[in-house]
C-alpha cells in the first residue's frame, strides 16, 4: 500500500496569502489529522477529520481550515498568512476502528511565509 | 489540561550504549501512549504503543517501552544504540476517543562513534 503522501513538499509565501496544502491517506484509512510543527513548539494538533466532518480541532485560530473529501483526501487552508505560520505541516491518517489508532504520517509540506 | 512532557531536549550516548528516553503524562485517566521517531527530512514512524495490559511494551528497532501508572511514565529504552538510531523522538497520548493526540517537544538523539 502507498503511504500518506502530501502536496506540495515545499511552498513559499508572503504574508498575507493563503494556501492550500493536501494530503492524500492510506487507501482504506477514514481518519485524517493535521499538525503544525515548529522548533520551538513540536508538533500540535490542528483538526481531525473523519468522514468528511470535523471531529476534533486544536487551539487555532480561526484562519486555519480544513476539509475532507468523499474518498478520504483532505485539505487544509490557512488564509492571511503571517510569518509565525512558517512550520512543517504534518498530514496522519488511520483506520479509526473506533478507539484512538495508529496513525501514520506523511513527509509533511515545509511552509515557509516571507 | 492534559499535557506529554519529554524533559530531556537533547541526549547524545556512544554507539553500543544502553538507552532510556523519559517521556511524562498528565491526563485524568490512563491514556493511549505512543512513541514517534523521525529521522531528518522524513514523517514519523511509530515505534512502539500502549493502550493496555502488559506496561512492558515491545517495538521495532528493538525499542521497547515500560508504562507505568505511579509515576505517570512512558519511558522509551534500548539496550544497545546503533548509529542509525540518531534521530528525534517523540512520546504521544492520546484520551482515546478520536484522534487527537497530544505530543511531547520531542527529545534529539546524537550517537557518537
Amino acid at each position: 500500500k502507498a503511504g500518506v503522501t502530501q502536496t506540495p513538499r515545499y511552498l513559499i509565501k508572503t504574508r498575507g496569502q493563503q494556501v492550500t496544502l493536501s494530503c492524500s491517506p492510506i487507501s482504506g484509512h477514514r481518519s485524517v489529522s493535521w499538525y503544525q510543527q515548529t522548533p520551538g513548539q513540536g508538533l500540535q494538533f490542528l483538526f481531525e477529520y473523519f468522514s468528511e466532518t470535523q471531529r476534533n480541532k486544536g487551539n487555532f485560530p480561526g484562519r486555519f481550515s480544513g476539509r475532507q473529501f468523499s474518498n478520504s483526501r483532505s485539505e487544509m487552508n490557512v488564509s492571511t498568512l503571517e510569518l509565525g505560520d512558517s512550520a512543517l505541516y504534518l498530514c496522519a491518517s488511520s483506520l479509526d476502528r473506533g478507539l484512538a489508532d495508529t496513525q501514520y504520517f506523511g513527509p509533511g509540506t515545509r511552509l515557509t511565509v516571507l | 489540561a492534559q499535557s506529554v512532557t519529554q524533559p530531556d531536549i537533547h541526549i547524545t550516548v556512544s554507539e553500543g550504549a544502553s538507552l532510556e528516553l523519559r517521556c511524562n503524562y498528565s491526563y485524568g485517566a490512563t491514556p493511549y501512549l505512543f512513541w514517534y521517531v523521525q529521522s531528518p527530512g522524513q514523517g514519523l514512524q511509530l515505534l512502539l504503543k500502549y493502550f493496555s495490559g502488559d506496561t512492558l511494551v515491545q517495538g521495532i528497532k528493538g525499542f521497547e517501552a515500560e508504562f507505568k501508572r505511579s509515576q505517570s511514565s512512558f519511558n522509551l529504552r534500548k539496550p544497545s544504540v546503533h548509529w542509525s538510531d540518531a534521530a528525534e523522538y517523540f512520546c504521544a497520548a492520546s484520551p482515546g476517543t478520536g484522534n487527537q493526540f497530544y505530543f511531547g517537544t520531542g527529545t534529539s538523539l546524537t550517537v557518537i562513534p
